[in-house]
């Protein structure tokens, strides 16, 4: 069966400092990979998504990038955190299907504070 | 642009009493998929309308999926403590051709027992 980690589950960052979130899945090949975010409870916004091993799309202009070195990984980065970074993150993985989306997989997400 | 909908936006219910989130959205859509959240947890996927005037069931939950496929509702029948979390409806973005999935706000669901 597929499985979805997500690391680390918490972090406190300072205003300034970087940031790398991690996003591993297994029981799957070749998966679409994304990263969300959620902010104070609420919505879910898409900020990247990924068809393939180095191939990136950015939804949101921001002060985050991500990347995506092997087929099942999928790595949210940023060199400089902004109090705004703060919030739910939260990666996801969804088969490549035909014409109908597929239901999407949630990891377990990362809560950042930037203080 | 494309928007997605989600009315109320919060809930209170008494354990027993029905509960009905609605989604609507901007453009038609091909597909529409919910999800819960509970409390502290992730999205969990619990089912996908596809037809125009779609209508399924899961034990006490019924989707419905509008004539015009722009609009969706949530119907939990004689709530339960068990229930309580956020509930998101989700559209595919028509503007690319990944189907990425625009999420509404969501429906926080409270109930007292």
């Amino acid at each position: 069966s597929q499985t979805i980690h997500q690391w680390p589950a918490t972090l406190v960052q300072p205003v300034g400092s970087p940031l790398s979130l991690e996003c591993t899945v297994e029981g799957t090949s070749n998966p679409n990979l994304y990263w969300y975010r959620q902010a104070a409870g609420r919505g879910l916004q898409l900020l990247f998504y990924s068809i393939g091993i180095g191939q990136i799309s950015s939804e949101v202009p921001q002060n985050l990038s991500a990347s995506r070195p092997q087929d099942r990984q999928f790595i949210l980065s940023s060199k400089k955190l902004l109090l705004s970074d703060s919030g739910f993150y939260l990666c996801a993985w969804r088969a490549k299907r035909g014409a109908y989306t597929g239901e999407l997989f949630f990891g377990e997400g990362s809560r950042l504070t930037v203080l | 642009g494309q928007q997605v909908m989600q009315i109320p936006q919060y809930q209170h219910v008494q354990e027993g009493e029905d509960f009905t989130t609605y989604c609507n959205s901007s453009t038609t859509l091909s597909n529409i998929q919910w999800y819960k959240q509970r409390p502290g947890g992730h999205p969990v996927f619990l089912i996908q309308l596809v037809k125009s005037g779609e209508v399924k069931k899961q034990k006490r939950l019924t989707f419905q999926f509008g004539e015009a496929k722009k609009n969706s509702s949530l119907h939990i029948t004689a709530t339960q403590t068990t229930d309580v979390g956020t509930y998101f409806c989700a559209g595919p973005f028509d503007g690319g051709s990944q189907g990425n999935l625009i999420f509404g706000k969501g429906t926080k669901l409270s109930v007292k027992p």
